[in-house]
């Protein structure tokens, strides 16, 4: 079946840099794309969202880029921190539904 | 603290045994959903209520689980003669007007079955 998906399952990088992780997406009738962050103990946490109607948006230190013609999500963390070390996930939703579907997820670590 | 809880946040059993968790959602929030995450694996739907109402269910929910919200507050979900199989961490989220509008899901801390 059609599913959302993640390419790298683990992105180190030194604090200050920029991050990005990346997810591909096959399911065409998808409109509703999320990013969540789960530290260890916790369950996800809400960061951005991005409708399709859209192709990039930004938050505080963060931005989603979609790119629909290649079913690309991205996640961009400015200057990330060491608190921004967990698992990021992706999920899409498929218009008329309400339930998200998860990919695989990337472990961000970030070295002092 | 006014965020989604869960109890227990660990439980132990052994295989066969029957085990019932809690899910008390944001006071004020309508849609309540079980989801399922084993290890480095994004979180799977298991089920959604709408105040009191099971509108959806996945196929991963055997008839060995159930889940209830009686009065559309708290929520439990109960697995009958659990197999090891069953082991993972069971989230639950709530939210108000997710996905229609700005709003999102709030999700619990979950709760860590271990079946021996």
């Amino acid at each position: 079946g059609e599913s959302v998906g993640l390419h790298l399952p683990t992105l180190s990088v030194q604090e200050g840099d920029n991050s990005i992780i990346n997810c591909a997406y096959s399911n065409s009738a998808s409109d509703y794309f999320i990013w969540y962050k789960q530290e260890s103990g916790k369950g996800p946490q809400f960061i951005i969202d991005i409708r399709s109607n859209m192709d990039k948006r930004q938050g505080q230190r963060v931005t989603v880029l979609l790119n629909k013609t290649v079913k690309h999500l991205s996640l961009q963390i400015a200057a990330t921190q060491p608190g921004d070390s967990a698992v990021y996930f992706c999920a899409e939703i498929t218009g008329g539904s309400y339930i998200p579907t998860f990919g695989r997820g990337t472990s961000l670590i970030v070295h002092p | 603290d006014t965020g989604v809880s869960q109890d227990p946040r660990h439980k132990i059993t052994k295989r066969g045994q029957n085990v019932t968790f809690r899910c008390d959602p944001i006071s004020e929030h309508n849609r309540l959903y079980w989801y399922r995450q084993t290890l480095g694996q994004g979180p799977e739907f298991l089920t959604y209520f709408q105040n009191e109402a099971q509108l959806e269910k996945s196929r991963l929910l055997s008839d060995r689980f159930s889940a209830e919200r009686p009065k559309g507050s708290f929520s439990t979900l109960e697995i009958q003669r659990t197999e090891q199989g069953d082991s993972a961490m069971y989230l639950c989220a709530s939210s108000l007007d997710f996905p229609t509008s700005t709003d999102t899901q709030y999700f619990g801390p979950g709760t860590r079955l271990t079946v021996l």
